[in-house]
C-alpha cells in the first residue's frame, strides 16, 4: 500500500533526446509527488513536484505527467544534457499542508551520452 | 544561506560499537527527518520530528536505533551495538511545513557509515 514502484532501473539516452521515467503508486491518500535528483556523494535535491489535482507540470526542460485514475506519474526530460546524468527518484507523501515522511521509488540511474 | 549539514561525513566503526550521527537543519525549519540509503534497499524513512509533537518513529528498523532533537534544532541519531547490515548512508532532511503549501524537504549530504 505504501510502495512507489519506479522503472526503469537504468536508462541511457543520447544528448538532445527525451528521457522518460515512470512511477506507480497504490495509496490514494498520497497528495504530493516530488521528484528528486541525486548526484554521487550528494544528498537528493528536489527537482520538481506535483499534486494529484493537476495532470501536468512543466519547469524548463522537466515535465511531470500525472494520471490520477491509473495511479501513475512520469518524469520527462526534454533535450537531455550530459549534466542531467544522475540518479532520479520519484516519491510520494501526504506532505501537503503538513509534515510527512516521503516514500521513495527505487531510483533510476540516467546516463546521457554526448 | 546554509543548508542542512551532517557530521561526520564518514564513520567507520567496529561491529558492536555505538555510533552517533549529527544533523543541523536549516535555521527556522520545524520538521526534521532521518532517512537511510543503502544498496539494494533504496531510500527508506526512519523517523521524523515536527515541532513539539511526538516523533514518528515508525521507520526505525530495531530498538537499537533511536533519535532525539534538542531544543527544536539539532538532532542526533544513535545506533547501539552496530551490525554490518547498518552500513549505509544516513541522510537528514528538514522542512518548514505550512498550511496550503507542499512540505519541501531539503536534504543534507549524508553520513556514510561503515561497520566492519
Amino acid at each position: 500500500q505504501q510502495q512507489v514502484k519506479q522503472s526503469p532501473q537504468s536508462l541511457i539516452v543520447q544528448k538532445g533526446g527525451i528521457s522518460i521515467i515512470n512511477c506507480a503508486y497504490e495509496n490514494t491518500a498520497f497528495d504530493y509527488f516530488p521528484w528528486y535528483q541525486q548526484f554521487p556523494g550528494k544528498g537528493p535535491a528536489l527537482l520538481i513536484a506535483i499534486r494529484p489535482d493537476v495532470s501536468e507540470k512543466k519547469e524548463g526542460r522537466f515535465t511531470i505527467s500525472f494520471n490520477k485514475s491509473a495511479k501513475q506519474f512520469s518524469l520527462h526530460i526534454m533535450d537531455s544534457q550530459p549534466g542531467d546524468s544522475a540518479t532520479y527518484f520519484c516519491a510520494a507523501s501526504m506532505g501537503y499542508s503538513s509534515a510527512s515522511k516521503i516514500i521513495f521509488g527505487s531510483g533510476t540511474r540516467l546516463s546521457i551520452r554526448p | 544561506g546554509a543548508g542542512v549539514s551532517q557530521s561526520p561525513s564518514n564513520k567507520v566503526t567496529e561491529k558492536g560499537k555505538d555510533v552517533e550521527l549529527r544533523c543541523d537543519p536549516i535555521s527556522g525549519h520545524t520538521a526534521l527527518y532521518w532517512y537511510r540509503q543503502s544498496l539494494g534497499q533504496g531510500l527508506e524513512f526512519l523517523i521524523y520530528f515536527q515541532g513539539n509533537s511526538a516523533p514518528d518513529k515508525s521507520g526505525l528498523p530495531s530498538d537499537r536505533f533511536s533519535a532525539e532533537r534538542t531544543g527544536g534544532s539539532v538532532s542526533t541519531l544513535t545506533i547501539q551495538r552496530t551490525q554490518q547490515e547498518d552500513s549505509a548512508v544516513y541522510l537528514c532532511a528538514s522542512s518548514l511545513p505550512r498550511l496550503g503549501s507542499s512540505d519541501e524537504q531539503y536534504f543534507g549530504p549524508g553520513t556514510r557509515l561503515t561497520v566492519t
